[in-house]
C-alpha cells in the first residue's frame, strides 16, 4: 500500500530565511506527486506536481521541489520565505489508478 | 470557468442522526473524489465517482455512501452519525480521476457531531 510520511509536523522560521518541508514517498509503482497547501479556513490548493521528466519542478510563487528516486523523496524548497506563506503544506502520491494518498501535513510558521 | 463548490459550508448533527454533503464539479469534469479530513491529519480518500459509478473506495463503513449525477456534481451521505464523524468533507474534481491528473478541492464542509 502506498503511504506518504512527512518529517515535520511544524516547521517555523523567521520571514525572508529558506526553508525545506520533507516528504518521503513508498510508492513502487508510476510516481505521480503534488504538493498540495491549505490556508487557514480553506480547501486545498495544488502547488506544484511531479509527473514525469525534469526532477525539480517550480510554483509561480517560488517554491520548488526535487524528485529524488534513489531516496524515494519529493522534498519542497524556498529560498526566502514570506509571512504569507503560513498555511499547512501536504505532500501526495497520485501513484494508484484514482486516489490520492496524503502525509499528515507540515504546518509552517513563517514569524517576522 | 467556474470552480468546485461545497455546500454547507458547516454543519453541527447529533450522533445518530443522518447528513448530505453536496459537491458540484469544475466545469468539465467529470470525475468527483470526497475525502475526510480530521483535525491535525492529512486528507483520507473516501470514495471516487466517475461518470456516475463509483470508480474506488477507501478504508470506509458502509454507513459512508455517495452519488453522482448526470451533471456530474456529487453527495455524500452519511448514516448514523458518529462523534469521530466529525472532520472537514472535501470534495474534489477532475477530468478523468487518473493518478497522474491534478485534482481540484473545494473550500469544504466542515461537520461537528455532538
Amino acid at each position: 500500500a502506498q503511504s506518504v510520511t512527512q518529517l515535520d509536523s511544524q516547521v517555523p522560521v523567521f520571514e525572508e530565511a529558506p526553508v525545506e518541508l520533507r516528504c518521503n514517498y513508498s510508492s513502487s509503482v508510476s510516481v505521480y506527486l503534488f504538493w498540495y497547501v491549505q490556508y487557514p479556513n480553506q480547501g486545498l490548493q495544488l502547488l506544484l506536481k511531479y509527473l514525469s521528466g525534469s526532477t525539480l519542478v517550480e510554483s509561480i510563487n517560488g517554491f520548488e521541489a526535487e524528485f529524488n528516486k534513489s531516496q524515494t523523496s519529493f522534498h519542497l524548497r524556498k529560498p526566502s520565505v514570506h509571512i504569507s506563506d503560513t498555511a499547512e503544506y501536504f505532500c501526495a502520491d497520485g501513484g494508484s489508478n484514482y486516489k490520492l494518498t496524503f502525509g499528515k501535513g507540515t504546518l509552517l510558521t513563517v514569524n517576522p | 470557468e467556474t470552480g468546485v463548490t461545497q455546500s454547507p459550508t458547516h454543519l453541527i448533527k447529533t450522533r445518530g442522526q443522518q447528513v448530505t454533503l453536496r459537491c458540484s464539479s469544475q466545469s468539465g469534469h467529470n470525475t468527483v473524489s470526497w475525502y475526510q479530513q480530521a483535525l491535525g491529519q492529512g486528507p483520507q480518500f473516501i470514495f471516487q465517482y466517475y461518470r456516475e459509478e463509483e470508480n474506488g473506495r477507501g478504508n470506509f463503513p458502509p454507513r459512508f455512501s455517495g452519488l453522482q449525477f448526470p451533471n456530474y456534481s456529487s453527495e455524500l451521505n452519511v448514516n448514523a452519525l458518529e462523534l469521530d464523524d466529525s472532520a472537514l468533507y472535501l470534495c474534489a474534481s477532475s477530468l478523468t480521476g487518473r493518478g497522474r491528473e491534478t485534482q481540484y478541492f473545494g473550500p469544504g464542509t466542515r461537520l461537528l457531531v455532538l
